[in-house]
Order: C-alpha cells, then structure tokens, then sequence
C-alpha cells in the first residue's frame, strides 16, 4: 500500500514564529487531507488538497502531486496551534480510504 | 464541531465485557468508518460503510463487530477485548465510500481495557 511520511515528527516553536511541515507519500493520489488533532483527540479538517495552492487565515497548504510531497505552513503560530497535525492521503484505487501519516506534534511556547 | 457525534467519550471495560460504541453523523452522508489509534501508531482503518453494506474489514479481530443500521449511525459492538484494545475510537463520515471525498471526524471514544 501507499507510504505516508511526516516530517519533522516533533517541533517547539516560540508564538509568533512560522513553520512548515511536509507531507511526503510514495506514490499518486486522488485525496489528500491535513489534519489537527486537538488534545482532546479531535481530528478537525485543515484542508482537503488533493493538488493545488489553499489558504485559511494564517494557514495555507501546497500539494505537488507529481512530485508527492504536501506543505502545511503556520505563519505567526499561537499557543492553540499546538497539538498534532496528520497528513491523510487516499491512494490510487483505494476508494476513499485514507491512510495516514505518523504525525507531526508541534507545541507552541508562549 | 464537525457534524460526527461519538458517545461515549470515555469507556472503561473489562475483558469479559461487552459494550457498545455509537457513531451518528448529521451531513447527510453515505459513508462512515471507523478508525482506529493506539499510541506512537499511525491512525489504522478498520472499517468501512457505504450505505450501510460493508465494504471493507481490514483484518479486524472478531471482538470488534460492527453494525450500521441506516446511513446515519454507525455501532461498534465490544466483547472479551484484549488490554491491546485499548486505544482511540475514532468515526469519520464522507459522501461516498468509493470516490474521493473529504473525510469528517467524530470526537473519539477513549478506551480502556483493564
């Protein structure tokens, strides 16, 4: 099956610093998602990015399909932002299942 | 808050027992899964729902039984689990099972097995 890496697995940021995280999978994909895992173990959705640019507030993400790899940038980070962040990608014909990366855990200081 | 509601958010069982896990998702989806996540492992699938047919079992021991009423709710069944099963329960639901759609996530159940 389809290989999910996260890199790096463990950061520490001070507030106010930027970071990003890559995603890097072994082979193509129909669907890729970034994840926050909150303390309280919910999984709540970032960006569905399957190819292409998005962005959300201080958050953005690229997908270069071609050559697999994702990057989840966190521009001006803040306490919340802490927790661990997923990689998730649906490979070939895989029909919808998602195989997910190890995690990056990021905590934020004040 | 996603649309997935999990109940219950915390379970402590022992091996004999037999408990259930319920799922119920509010997006008028198709599909539903659940997931599971042990500590320092990658989230793992264990199965799969689309319309409420099975349409995946990736090599789920027999304790775990799941059951899918309608399209809306998602069980699953508990019995004579192994402390290994202790773990997060996690329950997703998108569009469709076998295309490419976004996944959305419940909150999880915690369990412990003593």
């Amino acid at each position: 099956g389809i290989q999910v890496e996260q890199s790096p697995p463990d950061l520490i940021l001070q507030e106010g610093a930027n970071s990003t995280l890559r995603c890097n999978f072994s082979d193509s994909v129909n669907n890729l998602q970034w994840f926050h895992q909150n303390p309280w173990g919910q999984l709540i959705n970032l960006f569905y990015i399957p190819s292409g640019t998005k962005q959300n507030g201080r958050l953005s993400a690229t997908t270069v399909a071609t050559e697999r790899y994702s990057l989840l940038y966190i521009s001006s980070s803040q306490t919340t932002d802490s927790g661990v962040y997923f990689c998730a990608v649906e490979g070939g014909n895989a029909g919808n299942m998602l195989t997910f990366g190890g995690g990056t855990r990021l905590m934020v200081k004040p | 808050e996603t649309g997935v509601t999990q109940t219950p958010r915390h379970l402590v069982m022992g091996m004999t027992n037999k408990k259930s896990l319920k799922c119920e998702q509010h997006l008028g989806h198709n599909a539903m899964y659940w997931y599971k996540q042990s500590a320092k492992k990658p989230l793992e699938l264990m199965f799969v729902y689309s319309l409420e047919e099975r349409v995946e079992n990736n090599s789920v021991p027999s304790r775990f039984s799941p059951e899918c009423p309608n399209s809306s709710h998602l069980f699953l069944h508990l019995h004579t689990l192994q402390p290994e099963d202790s773990a997060l329960y996690l329950c997703a639901s998108s569009q469709e099972a076998l295309q490419s759609y976004e996944q959305y996530f419940g909150p999880g159940t915690r369990l412990t097995v003593t």
